[in-house]
């Protein structure tokens, strides 16, 4: 069975500091990977994914992802936060071996808050 | 383009009634998927479709029904309100895949259910 880890349920930071949302994957196979942010009261909304090919991913709002097999995992990372990039950020996984019909499992959710 | 809209999009039910809560899609997507959300959860699958007239269980079925008679349209049942079903509920579409790509989820805006 896939399973994703957020291990972290809020991540605080600075505005202009960079950010770090850690998560953390198992899945039988080659994973497809995605993150998603969603603001209070709305749908979520895709970010960036990684099928194959570079390990960084680059996605919306200046943000981006490192895929490291080895560890298992994909972060999402901006180099300088915005106070409007607060929000929750979810980590999904898809198993590779089915292009859409695979079903995605996602994470529990990180709370990003970035303080003036 | 509307992109995936829901119907309510607030609904207090009492123990034991009954409600259908819509999703229509005007992205000509094939698969479709109706998650729930509690609070501080991740998203739960409830059921998925990939085509017109094919449905399936995800991890979170009992309770719910569903069908799907036409490529937009995916409403979800719930036959005997219980206070466990209060949550948020998305729709969300996925592309064909054609070509081998691999897309991501478009979300609706969501339904939040209470059951008193």
């Amino acid at each position: 069975a896939q399973s994703v880890a957020q291990p972290e349920d809020q991540v605080n930071v600075a505005e202009g500091n960079p950010l770090t949302v850690k998560c953390t994957y198992s899945v039988s196979g080659n994973p497809y990977l995605f993150w998603y942010v969603q603001y209070p009261n709305r749908g979520l909304q895709f970010l960036l994914k990684y099928i194959t090919g570079d390990n960084l991913v680059k996605g919306s709002y200046g943000f981006e992802a490192e895929f490291n097999k080895s560890q298992t995992s994909f972060h999402l990372k901006k180099p300088s936060a915005l106070v409007s990039d607060s929000a929750l950020y979810f980590c999904a996984v898809r198993p590779g071996r089915n292009t859409n019909a695979g079903k995605s499992t996602f994470g529990d959710g990180t709370t990003l808050t970035v303080k003036p | 383009n509307a992109g995936v809209t829901q119907t309510p999009k607030f609904r207090i039910l009492k123990i034991g009634q009954s409600m259908t809560l819509q999703c229509t899609q005007d992205m000509n997507h094939n698969y479709m998927y109706w998650y729930r959300q509690d609070p501080g959860m991740g998203l739960k699958l409830i059921y998925y479709s990939v085509g017109a007239g094919i449905t399936d269980k995800g991890e979170v079925p009992n309770g719910y029904n569903v069908s799907r008679s036409t490529t937009e349209d995916f409403p979800l049942r719930l036959e005997l309100a219980a206070p466990s079903q209060t949550s948020v509920y998305f729709c969300a579409t996925t592309g064909t895949g054609f070509g081998g790509t691999v897309d991501e989820q478009f979300f609706g805006p969501g339904t939040r259910l209470t059951v008193l």
